[in-house]
């Protein structure tokens, strides 16, 4: 069974502070690699994604994938209090375009 | 000029009824999804078309039934309603590269 896990939270941090997310996956033949932000009552949203090894900035926000400890992390700079939200993980499973989902971590940011 | 767009955004419904909900997207992607999110937030995949070609059936009860007529579209037909179809259903288009883009979902209640 593949499976993605995230800490369920919920995880509060000071504005202005590093918000780090994590997230492992089961399947070492992932190459895909999601992180999306859903606000209470909305869609999820698209906000990062990698395929390499190594970090990938945009913005405020930085993805990290490590494929040989099977993690990916997001970690969101001088956090906002419109960052609180859910933030999920998600991987590619196989190449049927399906994607495996993390039940999410709950990020407060504190003002 | 929505992305990916759903009708109707709230349904509410009693038990035994029959009801539909569209999806149209306006990306040009191939692939199009089906997503179930509980009152436990947890996302599950039920269905997924690419190019009109069912390509993921999750095991979902054979009342939820897809329809593709073109891939811009897709739609979902739910028979016979149970309370605990009551969740939000979302929609989504997706890359070649598995980024998947949702809409912003249709809260059904049966009463």
């Amino acid at each position: 069974q593949k499976e993605v896990e995230q800490n369920s939270g919920p995880l509060s941090v000071p504005e202005g502070a590093i918000a780090s997310l994590n997230c492992t996956y089961s399947d070492r033949g992932s190459q895909s690699f999601f992180w999306y932000r859903q606000y209470s009552g909305k869609s999820p949203e698209l906000i990062m994604f990698i395929y390499s090894n190594g970090d990938k900035e945009d913005g405020r926000f930085t993805a990290q994938l490590n494929k040989a400890s099977q993690y990916v992390s997001l970690l969101i700079r001088d956090s906002q209090p419109s960052d609180s939200a859910t933030y999920l993980c998600a991987v590619n499973a196989g190449n049927n375009r399906k994607l495996i989902w993390g039940l999410g971590t709950s990020l407060a940011v504190n003002p | 000029d929505t992305a990916v767009s759903q009708t109707p955004k709230y349904l509410v419904t009693q038990m035994g009824n029959d009801k539909s909900i569209k999806c149209e997207q306006n990306l040009g992607h191939d692939t199009m999804y089906w997503y179930k999110q509980d009152s436990k937030k947890f996302l599950k995949i039920m269905f997924s078309y690419n190019n009109k070609e069912l390509i993921i059936n999750e095991t979902v009860p054979n009342r939820f039934s897809p329809k593709s007529p073109d891939k811009a579209h897709l739609n979902l037909h739910i028979n016979s309603l149970e309370l605990g179809d009551s969740a939000v259903y979302f929609c989504a288009s997706g890359t070649l590269s598995y980024e998947q883009y949702f809409g912003p979902g249709t809260r059904l209640t049966v009463t």
